[in-house]
């Protein structure tokens, strides 16, 4: 079974401009989380999307956004990037069943470097 | 904000030893508790949940519990080189998988 994907892998964009971050759950897996990681901060959590529907939010400006489609690949986007956003951009997918929390399998990353 | 307290590190332990990591969290209300493995330059991988208090066993790894004193430990015994890598704590309410995570300890097992 194939895990989790996620591209770019890598990218490195300036000030002020966006970036769209994809992610490809693992197969029959509903739920998609999305976590920004950086040395500072460790993993903090972005939102979660579950059948198209954003499930929880963290505690992040507006700037940051996501979707989720009815094939279950979900994309985030960051506008107006500043230097604070360079991290590493996890997405994690869960085959979640009713009120359990379940196992989080997380992609590679995305690295954004914000120049 | 629920806040997940772990110790840096590094902790170094001999090979064959037994290797205790520590985590605290501040939400009374968590009710799943996770340890996550993430190897340098790869992604975190789950290695042990609990969710009742008290010891859970699975293999070398052993999770303990306290919800009165808002503890959560693993323990890993016989450590291998192989288990160098940085562990992360991470807490949530049941029905969510928003987790807290810690900043993650930091292992080396030394040949």
């Amino acid at each position: 079974k194939a895990g989790v994907t996620q591209t770019p892998r890598y990218l490195i964009k300036t000030r002020g401009q966006q970036v769209t971050l994809s992610c490809s759950p693992i197969s029959g897996h509903r739920s998609v989380s999305w976590y920004q990681q950086t040395p500072g901060q460790g993993l903090q959590f972005l939102f979660e999307y579950f059948s198209e529907t954003q499930r929880n939010k963290g505690n992040f400006p507006g700037r940051f956004s996501g979707r989720q489609f009815s094939n279950s690949r979900s994309e985030m986007n960051v506008s107006t990037l500043e230097l604070g956003d360079s991290a590493l951009y996890l997405c994690a997918s869960s085959f979640t069943r009713g009120d359990a929390t379940g196992e989080l399998f997380f992609g590679e990353g995305s690295r954004l470097t914000v120049l | 904000q629920k806040e997940v307290e772990q110790n840096s590190g590094p902790l170094s332990v001999p090979e064959g030893a037994i290797a205790s990591l520590n985590c605290t969290y501040s939400d009374r209300g968590s009710q799943s508790f996770f340890w996550y493995r993430q190897y340098s330059g790869k992604s975190p991988e789950l290695i042990m949940f609990i969710y009742s208090n008290g010891d859970k066993e699975d293999g070398r790894f052993t999770a303990q519990l306290n919800k009165a004193s808002q503890y959560v430990s693993l323990l890993i015994r016989d450590s291998q080189p192989s288990d160098s890598a940085t562990y992360l704590c991470a807490v949530t309410n049941t029905g969510a998988n928003n987790l807290f995570f810690g900043t993650g300890t930091r292992l080396t097992v030394i040949p």
